[in-house]
């Protein structure tokens, strides 16, 4: 049974705090994601990564940064938080295909809150 | 750049009536569909997807290259059936990530 594991469900943190979002997942899964889910906007794509120490952009990056120095875990960075970045943040993974999209994994989500 | 959008935000039935939720996406090539679901304090997971051309809960979907559309269909709903749906593409490019829509609340009345 796959398990994406987030290291918090509720964060309230204070504009300018630099904030660190842990995901984990057990599954040795090559990809890793990161969203933000905001009501009427879906899921938007923050960064991604298919292989330990890459990563690419996704859809709405700016403000993020995220690293990946082992495999199983993946964190999203808030280097500077802003109340625009109160959100729920989802974190995925998934198998490497060969070009085709496998099913992604999601874990529990964490509800961040800037003040 | 590829977009989905998913023209309901809501849709209300009742119990045993039929559910249809509008996908429509905007993409030249030839991409892979999905739909995701969400229910109450659950995690996002996937429902189906259209190379699989499977029926799953009851829930089917035809991609419709022509009309661009994956729209997602159940002939009777049941009260279990009330959750979040996203639909979501792929390009199948290097790190396989997906582009999803604002989603559709479904509320399923007994």
């Amino acid at each position: 049974d796959v398990k994406v594991t987030q290291s918090s469900r509720y964060l309230v943190k204070r504009t300018g705090e630099k904030v660190f979002l842990e995901c984990v997942q057990d599954m040795d899964h090559e990809n890793m994601f990161w969203y933000r889910q905001d009501p009427g906007l879906g899921l938007r794509l923050i960064y991604f990564s298919y292989d330990v120490k890459m990563k690419e952009k996704g859809d709405i990056p700016e403000g993020y940064s995220v690293s990946r120095e082992k495999k199983e875990r993946f964190s999203l960075i808030l280097e500077s938080a802003s109340t625009n970045q109160t959100s729920m943040y989802l974190c995925a993974s998934s198998l490497w295909a060969g070009g085709l999209q496998d099913e992604q994994f999601f874990g529990p989500g964490t509800r961040l809150t800037v003040l | 750049a590829q977009r989905v959008t998913q023209p309901e935000k809501l849709l209300s039935v009742f119990k045993g009536a039929p559910v249809e939720l509008k996908c429509n996406y905007s993409y030249s090539g030839s991409p892979e569909l999905f739909w995701y679901v969400q229910y109450s304090r659950q995690r996002l997971q996937l429902l189906l997807r259209h190379i699989s051309r499977e029926s799953i809960k009851g829930f089917t979907a035809d991609l419709n290259k022509g009309e661009t559309s994956f729209h997602l269909k159940k002939p009777f709903a049941q009260e279990e059936d009330s959750a979040m749906y996203y639909c979501a593409l792929s390009l199948g490019a290097a790190g396989n990530k997906l582009t999803f829509g604002g989603g559709t609340r479904v509320l399923v009345k007994p």
